[in-house]
């Protein structure tokens, strides 16, 4: 079964460390996979997707079809990236977007 | 990028009563609607998806007769929660997906508390 794993609830990290959120997926075919970011009393919003192979606000993420993962990174953390992250993954056959459980980011000054 | 709105942000219902909730794409056509359940300190979990002009599509698990979902519209989609009780209260968001149906707006999502 199509399946999305975030191993960590809760990452902290201080100011200009860098950051690394992990995002396992299982899914037998072609993934899709995204990153969504949900700031303090905002709606969740895409920040990045696989197939665009883009660096949005410093954070990038490959896809690595060999270990099912696609971990999203940032080499220097700022205070404003402290939000919840999480990790979606579309099957094309269905278009269903599914979520793993979210990991919260906290970034200490 | 687009807009999803939701109505209501918040509503109070008692129990035995039904509640609706709206979903709609502001400005672009939503093909695809999800609806989702967040509980507290919980990740979202998938209900159903719904096709314009089509039945919706439920996740195992989910009461198709507890939650009805009508996509009318191409800028419109609706959750009814029917007969709710205390255990439905809950975080509803809808999100939607237009006919290139690469990325998913999100509602600012329902908070829905039965009373």
């Amino acid at each position: 079964a199509q399946r999305v794993t975030q191993p960590e609830k809760l990452l902290s990290v201080f100011k200009g460390a860098p950051v690394e959120l992990k995002c396992n997926y299982s899914y037998s075919g072609s993934p899709e996979l995204f990153w969504y970011v949900q700031y303090s009393r905002q709606r969740l919003q895409l920040l990045l997707r696989h197939i665009s192979r883009e660096s949005i606000k410093g954070f990038t993420a490959d896809l690595n079809k060999g270990e099912t993962s696609f971990h999203l990174k940032k080499p220097f953390a700022q205070e404003e990236d402290s939000a919840m992250y999480y990790c979606a993954l579309r099957y094309s056959s269905a278009s269903k977007i599914i979520f793993g459980s979210g990991t919260r980011l906290s970034i200490r000054p | 990028g687009a807009v999803v709105s939701q109505h209501p942000s918040w509503v109070i219902c008692k129990s035995g009563t039904s509640v609706k909730i709206e979903c709609r794409s502001l400005d672009f056509q939503a093909t695809t609607m999800f609806w989702y359940r967040q509980f507290p300190k919980q990740s979202l979990m998938l209900m159903a998806t719904s096709n314009e002009g089509s039945k919706a599509t439920y996740e195992q698990g989910v009461e198709k007769d507890k939650f009805l979902i009508n996509h009318a519209s191409l800028t419109l989609s609706t959750l009814t929660v029917t007969s709710a009780h205390p255990e439905d209260s809950s975080f509803y968001i809808c999100s939607a997906t237009g006919t290139m149906n690469t990325e998913a707006f999100f509602g600012q999502g329902t908070r829905l508390t039965v009373v």
